[in-house]
């Protein structure tokens, strides 16, 4: 089954330092990897995302992310954090060239301190 | 100015009432989701559809029901059948199933009373 994983509820951080948040995924097939970030009560933005190319891919907000496929790995990094970064964040990924769904993992709440 | 609005943005129900949540995109996208999101679960696909008039079920549809006579519009019903309703309810589109990314709503907050 398709599934994705992200291994902290919670990740803590100071302002100024950077910022990693983890998602790993587990399907049979070609993966496309996504981002997204939600504030409190509102929907989810999207960040980022990852089809083919590039093993780093850069997105919104000073955002990026690493695939590794012998990892199975898809990490959202920031240089530096900034206190406006705190919310929830999802990692996302279907198989590519499938018609299925996106499948999100449960979310990592980030809370950037000043 | 495109985007995609759902309403209400907060919504109380009686045991026992059906309820209709909107959810309207000018996006001109032609796949339209409804997800459930229940605090530390992530998102949960209730149903999705790619085209006009076709829906399918997704991992939760037990006590849901949608329709997709315009392009624009998925509205989801949640039935006296579902037996925990209180949740947050987000729409999403996107260009196609598949390598498109998902645009959301800004969620509909449902509590039943």
């Amino acid at each position: 089954a398709q599934s994705v994983a992200q291994p902290e509820d919670q990740v803590n951080v100071a302002e100024g330092n950077p910022l990693t948040v983890k998602c790993t995924y587990s399907v049979s097939g070609n993966p496309y990897l996504f981002w997204y970030v939600q504030y409190p009560n509102r929907g989810l933005q999207f960040l980022l995302k990852y089809i083919t190319g590039d093993n780093l891919v850069k997105g919104s907000y000073g955002f990026e992310a690493e695939f590794n496929k012998s990892q199975t790995s898809f990490h959202l990094k920031k240089p530096s954090a900034l206190v406006s970064d705190s919310a929830l964040y999802f990692c996302a990924v279907i198989v590519g060239g499938s018609q299925g769904n996106l499948i999100f993992g449960k979310g990592t709440k980030l809370s950037v301190k000043p | 100015d495109g985007g995609i609005t759902q309403s209400p943005k907060y919504l109380f129900r009686k045991e026992g009432q059906n309820v209709t949540l909107s959810c309207e995109q000018n996006l001109n996208h032609d796949a339209m989701y409804w997800y459930r999101q229940d605090p530390g679960q992530g998102l949960r696909l209730i149903y999705y559809s790619q085209i006009v008039n076709d829906f399918q079920k997704g991992d939760i549809a037990e006590g849901y029901s949608v329709s997709r006579e315009k392009k624009e519009s998925f509205p989801l019903t949640v039935t006296s059948a579902q037996k925990n309703p209180t949740a947050f309810y987000l729409c999403a589109s996107s260009m196609g199933v598949g390598i498109a990314e998902a645009f959301f709503g800004q969620g509909t907050r449902l509590t039943v009373v």
